[in-house]
């Protein structure tokens, strides 16, 4: 069964484009969450998607942004990006989700923003 | 809220010594626990995982057990490696009115080096 894939693995973008990135999660996965790693504030959820609908969001601005296609698959778009938004982005995938669901991660798509 | 504590600092140990990364909890309820490892340049990978009280999680010899009354999910391994060299992260799941919308909460990550 293949895993989590994420697209691309690296981006360089200047400051005030914007990006889309992509999450492919594990066959029959319906749950995607999206976090950003950064080395100062640690793993940061951003959001999360079922069945295509946007159940949860985390504490970021607007500029963020995501949807889930009906296969499963979600994309996150940031726009007008700043500096700061330099990260290690990671896409997860769940089966279902509870108190007893793990989430399974992709390698994640490192963004450096110039 | 919900929150995951881990010990600070990096950990720096010799091939073959013993490995404790500390993990304190507070949560709604009994939610499963993870411990989740990232090696170098990777994404996160689970370790293991209890979803009850008492349960003891264990995986290529990492083991940790869930205690309610210290409200705590310590990793310990008995002998380490240099391949265990990685990030090791402790989470539980967002638990708030029945249901668990996606969000994991992490802490901080503890940087395991293991030296030759």
């Amino acid at each position: 069964k293949a895993g989590v894939t994420q697209t691309p693995r690296y981006l360089i973008k200047t400051r005030g484009q914007q990006v889309t990135l992509s999450c492919s999660p594990i066959s029959g996965h319906r749950s995607v969450s999206w976090y950003q790693q950064t080395p100062g504030q640690g793993l940061q959820f951003l959001f999360e998607y079922f069945s295509e609908t946007q159940r949860n969001k985390g504490n970021f601005p607007g500029r963020f942004s995501g949807r889930q296609f009906s296969n499963s698959r979600s994309e996150m778009n940031v726009s007008t990006l700043e500096l700061g938004d330099s990260a290690l982005y990671l896409c997860a995938s769940s089966f279902r989700t509870g108190m007893n669901t793990e989430a399974f991660f992709g390698q994640g798509t490192r963004l450096t923003v110039v | 809220g919900d929150s995951v504590t881990q010990m600070e600092g990096p950990v720096t140990l010799s091939e073959e010594a013993f490995l404790t990364i500390n993990c304190t909890y507070t949560a709604t309820g009994y939610p499963s626990l993870f411990w989740y490892v990232q090696y170098p340049g990777e994404g996160l990978q689970l370790l293991l995982k209890a979803t009850k009280a008492d349960d003891k999680g264990s995986n290529k010899g990492f083991e940790a057990t869930y205690r309610k009354e210290t409200t705590s999910f310590h990793l310990e391994k008995g002998s380490v490696q240099v391949s265990d060299s990685a990030v090791y992260f402790c989470a539980l799941p967002l638990w708030a009115g029945g249901t668990s919308y996606g969000k994991l909460t992490f802490g901080q990550g503890t940087i395991l080096t293991v030296h030759p």
